[in-house]
């Protein structure tokens, strides 16, 4: 069972323009981990929250953790083709810290 | 600091025939998870390992699926007899803090 939502689940836009994509959950998280996977290679991890309210910035991506810590949005200025991927979010719950993602947001960056 | 390694990179199979993959993790990481990711999808965890024991396979298809960890380092992920609907990638990620995966390039399986 996916307990991550992401939206949208594709996403095409033009090279220069900004987007968000979102990752929810009805329930709280302690941390959150954004990762960026490319055709044919493992996700990569881009960055972990932690803090309600937290905000992140990776060079041009900018990350926030809802107060609530059950929301989290990854935002990306002048998309470039290199952010051409699939962006998962991810979480580790449970006693076990079972370690779960949500389906992705597949990013298309066109010249 | 060396990554996850798995091997193949790419395995094409009959159905009903058998495949095995293996793991190394990164040296020193105590946790080690087995995911299926379908094209387009998220990774979907099949098993998860905290050194040599497992933790969590309530995903992992018993009948057909069975991995193991010995001596808590190395891991080998097997499917036996494959069908069709197992073509897939599969991920082999480790964590030191159970929080943050690295992953390995994968393996692509193809059932044909």
């Amino acid at each position: 069972t996916q307990l991550l939502e992401q939206s949208p689940q594709f996403l095409s836009i033009q090279e220069g323009e900004n987007l968000t994509v979102y990752c929810n959950s009805s329930s709280v998280f302690s941390s959150l981990q954004w990762y960026r996977q490319e055709p044919g290679e493992g996700p990569v991890l881009l960055v972990t929250v932690v803090t309600g309210g937290e905000v992140k910035k990776l060079k041009r991506l900018t990350f926030q953790f809802g107060d609530a810590r059950k929301d989290s949005s990854l935002h990306i200025t002048a998309a470039q083709p290199g952010d051409t991927g699939l962006y998962l979010c991810g979480r580790s719950g449970g006693s076990n810290y079972k370690l779960t993602f949500g389906k992705g947001t597949l990013l298309t960056v066109n010249p | 600091e060396a990554g996850v390694a798995q091997s193949p990179r790419y395995k094409i199979i009959e159905k009903r025939q058998s495949v095995a993959f293996w793991c190394n993790p990164i040296s020193g990481h105590a946790t080690l998870y087995w995911y299926q990711q379908i094209l387009g999808q998220g990774p979907k965890l099949l098993i998860q390992f905290q050194n040599n024991g497992v933790v969590d396979d309530s995903q992992l298809p018993k009948d057909r699926f069975s991995a193991e960890r010995l001596k808590g380092v190395d891991s080998t992920l097997k499917i036996q007899p494959a069908k069709l609907e197992d073509s897939a990638v599969y991920l082999c990620a480790s964590s030191l803090d159970r929080q943050e995966a690295f992953f390995g390039q994968g393996t692509r399986l193809t059932v044909v």
